[in-house]
């Protein structure tokens, strides 16, 4: 069966910090991946997906990136945190021609 | 870009109640899906509808989709407080994506 792993689980960094956060998926091969961030109670934005190792799309410019270096693999990254950049992210995944999202636990981001 | 509205955006009922939460948008989608999250976790997947007209049951949950296939209902018999949580639609979109809805946030009262 198929795994979603994020971690941390939460993170508390100041401003200016960079940020590292990592997903990976066991059970499935070449699987799409989206970054997402979430304000509390409410939808999901998405940030970052993937189709295939190097390649990724930016929905919205802002102060992060993303890179997958590997086929289950998939990491958010940014040099500088802003304020701005708290929130719970979430990663998920899809099969290569399905619609239907699984998502990792989250990732609960707090920049003081 | 296809939007999904969902209404109402909070719904606290009493134990035992029922509850509807709508998904509507002026576009066609191939087919929708509903989640559901509890604080702290990632969005889980309940069912995904895809004929128009369709009716799916899970347990206590019933999910129709629109004729039109423009909209769908997600209706909750006699609520329970694990059925508390942020109920999501979402759509296929162009190149690999879903669209979501701003979600309902429901809470059952013991």
């Amino acid at each position: 069966s198929q795994t979603i792993h994020q971690w941390p689980a939460t993170l508390v960094q100041p401003v200016g910090s960079p940020l590292s956060l990592e997903c990976t998926v066991e059970g499935t091969s070449n699987p799409n991946l989206y970054w997402y961030r979430q304000a509390a109670g409410r939808g999901l934005q998405l940030l970052f997906y993937s189709v295939g190792i190097g390649q990724i799309s930016s929905e919205v410019p802002q102060n992060l990136s993303a890179s997958r270096p590997q086929d289950r693999q998939f990491i958010l990254s940014s040099k500088k945190l802003l304020l701005s950049d708290s929130g719970f992210y979430l990663c998920a995944w899809t099969g290569p021609n399905a619609s239907e999202q699984f998502f990792g636990p989250g990732t609960r981001l707090t920049v003081l | 870009t296809q939007l999904l509205e969902q209404s109402p955006q909070f719904l606290s009922i009493q134990e035992g109640e029922n509850l509807t939460v709508y998904c509507n948008s002026s576009s066609v989608f191939s087919s929708l899906q509903w989640y559901r999250q509890e604080p702290g976790e990632g969005p889980v997947l309940l069912v995904t509808v895809v004929t128009g007209g369709e009716v799916k049951k899970l347990k206590r949950l019933t999910f129709q989709f629109g004729d039109a296939r423009k909209d769908s209902s997600l209706h909750i018999t006699a609520a329970q407080p694990g059925d508390t949580g942020l109920y999501l639609c979402a759509g296929p979109s162009n190149d690999y994506k879903l669209s979501f809805g701003a979600g309902t946030t429901v809470t059952v009262r013991a």
